[in-house]
């Protein structure tokens, strides 16, 4: 079953609005998660890297006041696209990396979150 | 951020043809990954090669890895028009606070 799980899979909303992202690792602790951006054709681009009790580290070119990231918990990562415009619209997906197991330092992807800005 | 181009960018074939993906990348890297990810969807984890490694086989999936030219290749043996799909690289230097960086993915297209 899945690990890593994101809510909500595809969300509209209204130009100039804003939306909340979430990332849960759901057996394990994740003291970071990436996230991810892809706009359709694309590969994935990294935007930024959610660290648990602290501040983001962002990709260059990644708005940080656009795309808030808050990990306030080993198990939990939010993405806040603030004042969402069109372009803004693409295909959002998580990560966490899983360590301390026997099959070594795993990475899992959530299912992705598709959001349209209308 | 992405670590570099995957050749080709489309390939069309038929069934039960063999299809070949390229993939470069520019950094050190304690593995490398292929995903497979159809139309509108998640990402589906296909094989992993780790750096020390050449050659590895699941099923109809042969990856080499070739670290001297920083290069991994992917061919899907006997593919079906259920592989049709973007297939992406992506290395890993599998350090705490790394992510996967991802290629720029082959858009693989099966005609039965």
């Amino acid at each position: 079953g899945a690990v890593v799980s994101q809510h909500p899979s595809w969300v509209i909303c209204k130009s100039g609005t804003s939306v909340k992202i979430e990332c849960r690792s759901l057996d394990f602790q994740a003291t970071t998660m990436f996230w991810y951006r892809q706009f359709p054709k694309q590969s994935l681009m990294l935007m930024a890297t959610s660290n648990e009790g602290s501040k983001a580290t962002y990709e260059q070119g990644v708005e940080k006041d656009k795309f808030l990231i808050n990990h306030a918990s080993l198990t939990l990562s939010t993405l806040t696209v603030t004042s969402a415009h069109p372009e803004d619209s693409s295909f959002y997906i998580c990560s966490a990396r899983r360590g301390g197991t026997l099959s070594g330092n795993t990475i899992y992807f959530g299912e992705g979150s598709w959001l349209t800005v209308v | 951020s992405q670590q570099g181009e995957e050749d080709p960018q489309a390939l069309s074939i038929q069934e039960g043809e063999n299809a070949t993906m390229n993939c470069s990348y520019k950094t050190s890297i304690n593995n490398l990954q292929w995903y497979r990810q159809n139309s509108g969807r998640g990402l589906v984890h296909l094989i992993l090669i780790r750096s020390n490694e050449r050659e590895k086989h699941s099923g109809r999936l042969r990856v080499t890895l070739d670290t001297s030219k920083k290069s991994s290749s992917l061919l899907i043996t006997a593919s079906r028009a259920a592989d049709t799909a973007s297939y992406f690289c992506a290395t890993d230097a599998n350090q705490a606070g790394t992510a996967l960086i991802f290629g720029k993915g082959t858009t693989l297209s099966v005609s039965s």
